[in-house]
């Protein structure tokens, strides 16, 4: 099986501006959550998706946002960008639901630099 | 509430000698427990799952782990470090259900030949 996936895997970005990041689960994985990290703050969570909906949620502002779509891929969203959000974004799938669930597989990343 | 705590930002030991990295959980249910190792600029790779089986628990590259509900602990072990252990290890601990995942701070590795 094809591991998760998250494009693109570097990016550079200037205060203010928005940007996208994506990321493919494993196949048949049905949740994607998506962390922040950073070498002060660590790793923190900033939301999961299942089956298209929310199921938690991190204590971001609301700049930060994302969505899942039908086949599971899931985007998030950060704009208005600050110095401050330039960090590594990881990407998590697990099964969701059932025995089993609990584990997460991780993309590579996405390192985000904003200037 | 559930929390995670890995005591040792930075552990160095001798390539050869016993790997003991510290975690500590705290969760109001019967917890679910991870290991991560992330190599630099790498996303985190499973190395090792409790999920209410057996408290010793295996996983790859020779690592095992306890759990211990009366020490509220989850200590990874190696027995033997390689220098390819040098990475950073996150402890992480999900309360069951759908709760989202709580990780550790991290414990970097340093395995000196």
């Amino acid at each position: 099986k094809a591991g998760v996936t998250q494009t693109p895997r570097y990016l550079i970005k200037t205060r203010g501006q928005q940007v996208t990041l994506s990321c493919s689960p494993i196949s048949g994985h049905r949740s994607v959550s998506w962390y922040q990290q950073t070498p002060g703050q660590g790793l923190q969570f900033l939301f999961e998706y299942f089956s298209e909906t929310q199921r938690n949620k991190g204590n971001f502002p609301g700049r930060f946002s994302g969505r899942q779509f039908s086949n599971s891929r899931s985007e998030m969203n950060v704009s208005t960008l600050e110095l401050g959000d330039s960090a590594l974004y990881l990407c998590a799938s697990s099964i969701g639901q059932g025995t089993g669930s609990y584990e997460q597989y991780f993309g590579p990343g996405t390192r985000l630099t904003v200037t | 509430a559930q929390s995670v705590t890995q005591l040792g930002s930075h552990v160095s030991v001798s390539e050869g000698a016993l790997v003991l990295l510290r975690c500590n959980y705290s969760s109001s249910v019967p917890p679910y427990l991870f290991w991560y190792v992330q190599y630099p600029n790498q996303g985190l790779q499973l190395l090792l799952k409790y999920t209410s089986a057996a408290t010793l628990v295996k996983g790859i590259n020779g690592f095992e782990a306890e759990f211990k509900k009366s020490e509220t602990s989850f200590h990874l072990t190696k027995p033997s470090a390689h220098m390819s252990d040098a990475a950073e290890y996150f402890c992480a601990v999900r309360s069951g259900g759908y709760q989202k995942v709580t990780f550790g701070t991290g414990t970097k590795l340093q395995v000196i030949p």
